[in-house]
Order: structure tokens, then sequence, then C-alpha cells
């Protein structure tokens, strides 16, 4: 059974600062995503990754994937108040029919 | 603009009562979609996988004769919660399959919030 694990669970930090949050996977899949959710919002679509070391940046968020290693992270860079929100990556857990599998999510709190 | 819209965005009933939730694909025709179920400051859970035409597949613990799902159309399919008590209070969202996984794998409702008094 696939498990996807984030790292911290709660972040909170300061505007300005820098900080990675973690995704790990128990299993091989060289597709991962990574989402943000607001408070009673449903999902928005991030990043997608689909290959080993891929990288890709959005403004003051990079997301990384190292399908050896069964890691994604998520680096945020001079963290502004806006960003404050949770976030999940997923992982492709079934070729056929796309379904994934959430990691446990990391509520992010930006302090001015 | 939306690809998949999700109805009601919010209800509130009286426990005993059948709460149906209906979640359609706008633009494409999505052969399958996913019902997940999220509790506060948790993540989404997976209910069940709905094919269109065919029974949907439950995950382990999940009720199938408490959660029923059809999945008539190409475009619409429906979570209905049966005898609905407080512990299904949850949020509730519905997801179509992409056409294109390498864009993202599935296209997200906005979500209902089910409150069982």
């Amino acid at each position: 059974e696939l498990k996807v694990e984030q790292n911290p669970l709660f972040l909170s930090m300061q505007e300005g600062k820098n900080y990675t949050i973690y995704c790990n996977y128990s299993t091989t899949s060289d597709r991962l995503y990574w989402y943000r959710q607001d408070p009673g919002k449903s999902l928005e679509s991030l990043f997608v990754l689909l290959s080993n070391g891929a990288v890709k940046q959005e403004g003051r968020l990079m997301a990384s994937l190292d399908t050896k290693a069964r890691l994604s992270t998520l680096h945020i860079t001079a963290a502004v108040h806006d960003l404050s929100a949770t976030y999940f990556c997923a992982v492709v857990s079934n070729f056929g029919n796309e379904k994934l599998t959430f990691g446990t999510g990391t509520r992010l709190t930006i302090i001015p | 603009g939306a690809v998949v819209s999700q109805h009601p965005s919010w209800v509130i009933c009286k426990s005993g009562t059948s709460v149906k939730i209906e979640c359609r694909s706008l633009d494409f025709q999505a052969t399958t979609m996913f019902w997940y179920r999220q509790f506060p400051k948790q993540s989404l859970m997976l209910m069940a996988t709905s094919n269109e035409g065919s029974k949907a597949t439950y995950e382990q613990g999940v009720e199938k004769d408490k959660f029923l799902i059809n999945h008539a159309s190409l475009t619409l399919s429906t979570l209905t919660v049966t005898s609905a008590h407080p512990e299904d209070s949850s949020f509730y969202i519905c997801s179509a399959r992409a056409r294109d996984p390498r864009v993202q794998p599935q296209h997200f409702g906005d979500g209902t919030r089910l409150s069982i008094l």
C-alpha cells in the first residue's frame, strides 16, 4: 500500500524567511503533484512533476522530484503572508485511472 | 474557468436525512470520477472511484450501502449519503480524471460541506 508522508505537518514562519517542505512516498512512482488548499476551499494545482530530477518554479515556490529517493520538496523563498495555506503532495498510485494518494498535508502559517 | 462543478456547496440537515451531492464535468467527458472525504485539519481520503456505466469501486472501510455512487452518464456522478448522522459531517470533494495527466491527473470540484445536526 502506497504511503505518502509530509514533513512538517505544521509550520509557522516569519515573512521573508525560507523553508522547505518534504514529501516522502513508499513505492515507485514517477509522477507527483503539489496542491494548495485554502480554508474551506477545494484544491488548487500548483506543480506537476513528471520525471526524476524535475524542477518547477512559480513565484516564491519551487518544487523538485527525486524518484530514486522517493522524495519531493517544496521550497518557499522569502515567504509572504499570501502563502499561508495547507499544502499537499499527491502521488499517482494507479496509472490506469490516475488514482491519487495524498500526503498528510503541511499547514503553513506566515507571520507578518 | 471551472471544469468540474459540484453541487451543493454547503448543506445542513437533520440526522437521518439522505443527502445527494452532484459532480459534473462541464466541458469534457469523464469516464472516471473520484469521491474524497476530508475531515477538519486532515488530508483527503479517497472514498471510491466511479466509472461510467459500472459499479463504483470503494476503498477499504467505506460502506457502499451508506455512500451510494451513481455514474449514469459521462458528465455526471452523484454521491448519496444515506441516513446521514453527525459523524458523516465532513467536506466532500469530487474530481474527474483529466484527459491529459501530464497537465494534471484530476480536475477537482469546489467541494461540498456537509453538516449533520
